[in-house]
C-alpha cells in the first residue's frame, strides 16, 4: 500500500541546535516530493519540490533533499521563527493530480 | 493581494444545516483542490478539479459537493452537516501537473 510518513512527529530544538525531518514515502512512480510550513491558523506554505534522487534545494536555514525512498529537510541553526509544523507532500503516477500529505512534523524552536 | 482566498474564515452552525464555503483564486490556475484538515492535523483530498473534470475521492460523502461557476472559483456546498464535518477546510491552485499548490488561509468549521 502506497504510504506517506514523517518523522519525528514533534521535535524540540534549542536555538541554533541543527537537526532533520524525515519523509519516508512508499509509492512508485514518484513526480514529485513537496515541503510546505504550516503555521497554527494558516494554510500550508510552499517550501521546496524536488523531482529526482539526489536533488538538493536550499532556502535560508533550510535545505532539502530527495533518495529514492526519503526526504529530508535539513534546519542549521534554528531560530524560534522556523517554528512551525513541516509537512510533506507526494505526488505519484497512480494519484493522477493529487498530493497525498504525510502527517507532518511539528517543530518547536525554544530561545 | 491574495492569491487563493476563502471565506468565511470561520463558520459555526446546527446539525442539519447546509452551508457554503467560497474559494476564489487570482493565479490563473487550471486546477483547483479542497482539502479537509482534522483533528490530528492530517490534510486529506477531497476533491480536484480541472478543467471542468470533477475528481471526487471516494471516501467523500455526497453531503459534500464542488461547485465551480468559472475556473478562478471552487465553491465547496455542505448539506445536512454533521457533528464529524467539524474540521478545517483548506481550498488550493496549482498551475500544471507537477507543480506547487497554493494554499487558502482555511475555514474552521464547527458543527455543533
Amino acid at each position: 500500500e502506497d504510504q506517506v510518513t514523517q518523522s519525528p512527529e514533534a521535535l524540540r530544538l534549542q536555538e541554533g541546535e541543527s537537526s532533520s525531518l524525515n519523509c519516508s514515502y512508499t509509492v512508485s512512480g514518484l513526480r514529485g516530493l513537496f515541503w510546505y510550513r504550516q503555521d497554527p491558523g494558516k494554510g500550508p506554505e510552499f517550501l521546496f519540490t524536488l523531482y529526482s534522487a539526489g536533488e538538493e534545494k536550499e532556502k535560508e536555514r533550510l535545505k532539502a533533499t530527495l533518495t529514492k525512498k526519503e526526504s529530508f529537510l535539513h534546519i542549521t541553526a534554528p531560530k524560534p521563527e522556523d517554528s512551525a509544523t513541516y509537512l510533506c507532500a507526494v505526488q505519484a503516477r497512480a494519484y493522477g493530480q493529487n498530493f497525498v500529505f504525510g502527517p507532518g512534523t511539528r517543530l518547536s524552536v525554544l530561545p | 493581494d491574495t492569491a487563493v482566498s476563502q471565506t468565511p474564515k470561520y463558520l459555526v452552525t446546527q446539525m442539519g444545516n447546509d452551508k457554503s464555503i467560497k474559494c476564489e483564486q487570482n493565479l490563473g490556475h487550471d486546477t483547483m483542490y479542497w482539502y479537509k484538515q482534522d483533528s490530528k492535523k492530517f490534510l486529506k483530498i477531497m476533491f480536484s478539479y480541472n478543467n471542468k473534470e470533477l475528481i471526487i475521492n471516494e471516501t467523500v460523502p455526497n453531503r459534500f459537493s464542488p461547485k465551480s461557476p468559472d475556473k478562478a472559483h471552487l465553491n465547496l456546498h455542505i448539506n445536512s452537516l454533521e457533528l464529524g464535518d467539524s474540521a478545517v477546510y483548506f481550498c488550493a491552485s496549482r498551475e500544471g501537473r507537477d507543480t506547487e499548490a497554493f494554499f487558502g488561509q482555511g475555514t474552521r468549521l464547527t458543527v455543533v
